[in-house]
């Protein structure tokens, strides 16, 4: 039972790169979120997705877009990668918002 | 939106000793509280939540309390073991609507021999 499955789990850039973070869950989960996690500043919502077709913005949008590829996945991506989006990315599901979410356990991206 | 402060920023504490972590909010219309646990190199793991209608809730060494009136809530670990050595979030959102989940800034336990 692997829960959120997320690829790769670390990752180096160079500034003005592009990446596509995924994320995967077998759960039955109808709700997913994209995280992102600096020192001090705990977890940060960027975009989530309440059901299969759709998304919307959390609190730290800005330089990312998402893809709700089906109910099993969602995908995370950087469309030209500046060194402030270092950081760990997690990915969660819960059954529906505002259940309990489960976490796969991130990926650590670096942007030179 | 909501704002949810969490302290200390770290705590150390004796195996056996007890740990307490506290956290507010500013929505009063949150109604749900998780708490996770974070260990190195993890993403977080939910430990236990609590729901509005309830003050106080527990799970073997682990309780979560609840105060309405002041907008804060506290996580509570008793007989503490090195295991428990990790970063603690709370988070606070309005469960069944569309709320989001809004986390503190996390705890970083320690528990020495």
């Amino acid at each position: 039972n692997a829960g959120v499955t997320q690829t790769p789990k670390f990752q180096v850039l160079k500034t003005g790169q592009s990446m596509t973070l995924q994320c995967a869950q077998d759960m039955n989960h109808n709700s997913m979120y994209w995280y992102r996690q600096d020192p001090g500043m705990g977890l940060r919502l960027i975009y989530y997705s309440a059901s299969e077709g759709t998304t919307d913005k959390g609190e730290v949008p800005n330089g990312y877009n998402v893809s709700r590829l089906n109910k099993r996945e969602f995908s995370l991506r950087l469309e030209s990668a500046a060194p402030s989006q270092t950081s760990v990315y997690f990915c969660a599901s819960s059954e529906v918002v505002g259940q309990p979410q489960h976490f796969g356990d991130g990926t650590r991206l670096s942007i030179l | 939106g909501e704002n949810v402060e969490q302290h200390p920023s770290t705590l150390s504490v004796q195996e056996g000793d007890s740990a307490v972590i506290k956290c507010t909010y500013s929505d009063s219309a949150s109604n749900y509280f998780p708490w996770y646990k974070q260990e190195l190199g993890k993403g977080p793991q939910l430990i236990i939540d609590i729901r509005s209608n309830v003050g106080e809730k527990k799970d073997q060494r682990i309780a979560v309390t609840l105060n309405k009136t002041a907008k804060h809530f506290s996580l509570h670990i008793t007989e503490t073991q090195p295991e428990d050595s990790a970063v603690y979030f709370c988070a606070a959102s309005i469960s069944g609507t569309a709320s989001k989940l809004t986390f503190g800034t996390g705890t970083r336990l320690q528990v020495t021999l």
